[in-house]
């Protein structure tokens, strides 16, 4: 089974700060990832999915990057919707489909 | 656009079943040749996958619940369903039916989820 680390846990920024959150698998998965931003009380959405490519809707501040099994999310200048939890979710031959543990973006 | 919204109780007793729905409505019907899932959020935790319905029928179960879990779909009500039997306090969480994107590898469309509390 896949595992997916996420770091760090925590990002304390302010707005208008860039943002880097790391997504770690545990073996090779291609380009099967995407990030999903989550809100509390709110549904998830999907932000970039196939690692790089930007969901419908979602700004161009937000791009997905990927160097063999290390994944990166980057949010280039943080607005102040922006402030959530941020995962990871992979799915190769089922099952299952995986999601990294979290990354909660902060203002400082 | 799909809109996705849960239903079912909010408290379940311990070793009872816990039968959710999730409707569909909106530019796609639930038997369009997608895969739709539910996933979970324990109090204070992530995410977590637990079972997801290929809506010509095949099912995928997470192998931890597997035992535990079943997943349908009917088509006449634009629904799919998730039961999950002798629950504890363990199966306490937020519930979010989803729908896959085309590729079935990610989810594009989620409901905005229920709070399940299993307690006597």
């Amino acid at each position: 089974e896949i595992v997916l680390t996420q770091s760090p846990a925590t990002l304390s920024l302010s707005p208008g700060e860039g943002a880097t959150l790391s997504c770690r698998a545990s073996q090779v998965i291609s380009t099967y990832l995407a990030w999903y931003q989550h809100k509390p009380g709110q549904a998830p959405r999907l932000l970039i999915y196939d690692a790089f490519k930007r969901a419908t809707g979602v700004p161009a501040r937000f791009s997905g990057s990927v160097s063999g099994t290390d994944f990166t999310l980057t949010i280039s200048s943080l607005e102040p919707e922006d402030f959530a939890i941020y995962y990871c979710q992979h799915r190769s031959n089922w099952p299952p489909l995986t999601f990294g543990g979290g990354t909660k973006v902060e203002i400082k | 656009q799909v809109q996705l919204q849960e239903s079912g109780p909010g408290l379940v007793k311990p070793s009872e079943t816990l039968s959710l729905s999730c409707t569909v409505s909106g530019d796609f019907s639930y038997d369009n040749g997608f895969t739709w899932g539910w996933i979970r959020q324990p109090p204070g935790k992530g995410l977590e996958w637990i079972a997801s319905l290929y809506s010509r029928g095949t099912t995928y179960y997470s192998p931890s619940l597997k035992s535990r879990l079943t997943i349908s779909g009917d088509t006449s009500k634009n629904q799919f369903s998730l039961k999950v039997t002798s629950v504890t306090a363990a199966d306490t969480a937020v519930y979010y039916c989803a729908r896959h994107d085309e590729s079935g590898y990610f989810l594009e469309y989620w409901g905005q989820g229920i709070l399940v509390t299993v307690a006597s």
